[in-house]
């Protein structure tokens, strides 16, 4: 069975860098899509990014000059990180996989809330 | 982007009750249409895909339509386990986007 698993700070400061890594087992980064999604407080979700199994990024045009998304294979990983962040990007941050390929998400992390206050 | 308008935004309903939730596009995206639920506490979990698909494991009072750019979700007799929040997403194009959620309570 697919698993995934966030882990990363739950505090960030204003302006700095928010980093989570999402550990996968059961499944190979190396196949399908492997994606972001968070959920603000107040419920909405925003679809963030995600990275193909040949390593190929796609992101949300609503933050492409903040978000990368990374992987290593050797760990069956991958990564967001996400520059110079505000308040408003307190939320509630999921990985997710797409093993069916066809860019929506039938295995989800159980979530990491991760808070930007000073 | 593409819009995604669902409605209700909030559902009150009675166990057994036909509960109906709704999404509608902003443009033609086929078939490309999914539908979460997220029980409080939990991540989000693949209902339907393709619009009229159920995922693995999901029971079969759960069903999906379309017509035109107007997608549905119905639960044909709601029980206690179904209690929580739905969302729709589109699958056409980047960005991929969500309805604004529908959370269910009983009445």
């Amino acid at each position: 069975e697919v698993q995934l698993q966030e882990s990363g700070p739950g505090l960030v400061k204003p302006s700095q860098s928010l980093s989570l890594t999402c550990s996968v087992t059961g499944y190979s980064i190396t196949s399908n899509y492997w994606g972001w999604i968070r959920k603000f407080p107040g419920n909405k979700m925003e679809w963030m990014g995600y990275i193909s199994y040949s390593g190929s990024t796609s992101y949300n045009p609503s933050l492409k000059s903040r978000i990368s998304i990374t992987r290593d294979t050797s760990k069956n990983q991958f990564f967001l990180q996400l520059n110079s962040v505000t308040t408003e990007d307190t939320a509630t941050y999921y990985c997710a996989a797409d093993t069916m390929g066809i860019t929506l998400f039938d295995y989800w992390g159980q979530g990491v809330m991760v808070t930007v206050s000073s | 982007d593409i819009q995604m308008t669902q409605s209700p935004a909030s559902l009150s309903a009675s166990l057994e009750e036909i509960v109906t939730i709704t999404c509608q596009a902003s443009q033609d995206i086929g078939n490309w249409l999914a539908w979460y639920q997220q029980k409080p506490g939990k991540s989000p979990q693949l209902l339907i895909y393709d619009a009229t698909s159920l995922a693995d494991g999901v029971p079969s009072r759960f069903s999906g339509s379309r017509s035109g750019t107007q997608y549905s979700l119905k639960i044909s007799r709601l029980q206690v386990e179904d209690i929580g929040s739905y969302y729709c997403q589109q699958a056409h194009s980047n960005p991929r986007t969500f309805g604004g959620g529908t959370k269910l309570e009983l009445k």
